[in-house]
């Protein structure tokens, strides 16, 4: 069984410039989230959606960051412009269903630096 | 506020046991877990606790008491592949993970 896909692996940028993630979840998983995990830190959820609606995405910055998972599989996460406290590992997770037992997989993340 | 204390860092010695403690204060509890975090790598889920007691798998072992909203997992026969970070997380009244920080484990032979 293929794991969660992610691209691109590394990202850097200039601030105020614009980047892109995508992540392809686990085949049959309906729920897909997206962490920020800054070094040293544990994973900060930005986003959470249940097939292609949001669950959560009360911690997510509105004005600078949005998320799309439009036909409910494979999933982008914009950030426009980049901040320098941006600089972080983007990691995009799946799980089977939301719920108890949620156990969730993991993509390798996309590491970004902004300078 | 919702808050999750492991130690930072933790050093132990290749063959020998070790403990990584968690303790939470959370809106809600459905259930608690333990992930691995190798340097540079994503998270891999290691255990689940839902009721109190220990669940044993393999050399990991994790422990659970609601009552005092708290966790251990326990290491054996540590092994030098085991240096990597340990998150723990509980799932909250939403079903929402709430991450602590992480413990660094460094193993020394």
């Amino acid at each position: 069984e293929a794991g969660v896909a992610q691209s691109p692996r590394y990202k850097i940028i200039e601030k105020r410039q614009s980047v892109a993630f995508w992540c392809n979840p686990i085949s049959g998983h309906a729920t897909l989230y997206w962490y920020q995990q800054i070094l040293g830190q544990g994973p900060k959820l930005l986003i959470q959606f249940q097939n292609n609606g949001v669950v959560d995405d009360s911690q997510l910055p509105k004005d600078r960051f949005s998320a799309e998972r439009l036909k409910g599989v494979d999933s982008t996460l914009k950030i426009q412009p980049a901040k320098l406290e941006d600089s972080a590992v983007y990691l995009c997770a799946s799980s089977f269903r939301s719920g108890s037992y949620n156990e969730q997989f993991f993509g390798p993340g996309t590491r970004l630096t902004v300078l | 506020g919702q808050n999750i204390d492991q130690p930072t860092e933790m050093t132990a010695t290749e063959g020998a046991i070790v403990q990584i403690n968690c303790t939470y204060q959370t809106s809600g509890f459905n259930g608690l877990f333990w992930y691995q975090q190798h340097a540079g790598e994503a998270p891999t889920f290691l255990s689940y606790n839902v009721l109190d007691g220990l669940e044993e798998k393999g050399r990991f072992s994790s422990f659970l008491s609601r009552s005092k909203g708290y966790s251990y997992l326990l290491l054996k026969e540590l092994q030098m592949k085991d240096s990597a970070s340990y998150l723990c997380a509980v799932s909250d009244s939403n079903y929402q993970l709430i991450w602590g920080a992480g413990t660094k484990l460094i193993i020394k032979p």
